[in-house]
């Protein structure tokens, strides 16, 4: 068993949709990133967080650390957002090393 | 934009070749990162350099080195090249390691002939 788990694997929306995005992680954490893959392969860092809720614009992370649980939400999803979804946990104890999910695809359509 | 440059965007070469694969961090970034994407495992992280020195090491196998030079550049050198090892590579900055933002490059394609 992965120690980050993502669900679901897949996700297809119609525009202006709410989205949710799961990030399940089996180890203590000091932080846990968010990012998006573009179809062309880029990363895009959207949010690191330890604690509670950040948001940008229509994304919005959440964790709940005794849970071991994060969300990614997208709201009035759009077209543009179509992209595959990574939550990647960093382990407590000062280690820098990153266990990445398996990625969400998201395909959102007009 | 990053501010991260990765280069080459693309690499073909045969089984058994060496590469160098070259990261210049977004300005002010002291630590660099490198993982690896491959269709089967996903992002993994290879190693971790911190102002010129190693600060961690992940699934780097022992025929890739990497290190990172004064001006804070870095490199990854890829010896003995299998099929396997045909993936993404990318690299990654951020200001002081910890828990800093991340600031990816766009990636350097390798294929393994």
């Amino acid at each position: 068993k992965n120690e980050v788990e993502q669900s679901p694997q897949n996700l297809t929306a119609q525009e202006g949709e709410f989205i949710t995005i799961n990030c399940s992680y089996s180890v203590g954490i000091s932080a846990l990133h968010w990012l998006q893959q573009h179809p062309g392969g880029g990363i895009v860092s959207l949010f690191m967080l330890s604690s509670g809720k950040k948001k940008h614009g229509r994304l919005i992370a959440t964790i709940n650390i005794q849970e071991k649980h994060s969300s990614l939400h997208i709201t009035a999803s759009h077209p543009r957002d179509s992209a595959v979804y990574i939550c990647a946990a960093k382990a407590q104890g000062g280690s820098e090393k990153l266990v990445f999910g398996k990625g969400t695809k998201l395909t959102v359509n007009p | 934009d990053s501010g991260v440059t990765q280069t080459p965007k693309h690499l073909i070469t045969a089984t058994g070749q060496r590469v160098t694969l070259r990261c210049s961090p977004r300005s002010g970034d002291l630590s660099v990162y490198w993982y690896q994407q491959s269709l089967d495992q996903g992002l993994q992280f290879l190693i971790q350099y911190y102002n010129g020195e190693e600060r961690a090491k992940g699934n780097i196998l022992e025929r890739f080195s990497a290190q990172q030079f004064p001006d804070l550049h870095s490199e990854l050198n890829l010896s003995s090249l299998e099929l396997g090892d045909s993936a993404l590579y990318f690299c990654a900055s951020s200001v002081v390691g910890g828990n800093s933002p991340l600031h990816f490059g766009n990636g350097t394609r390798l294929t393994v002939t």
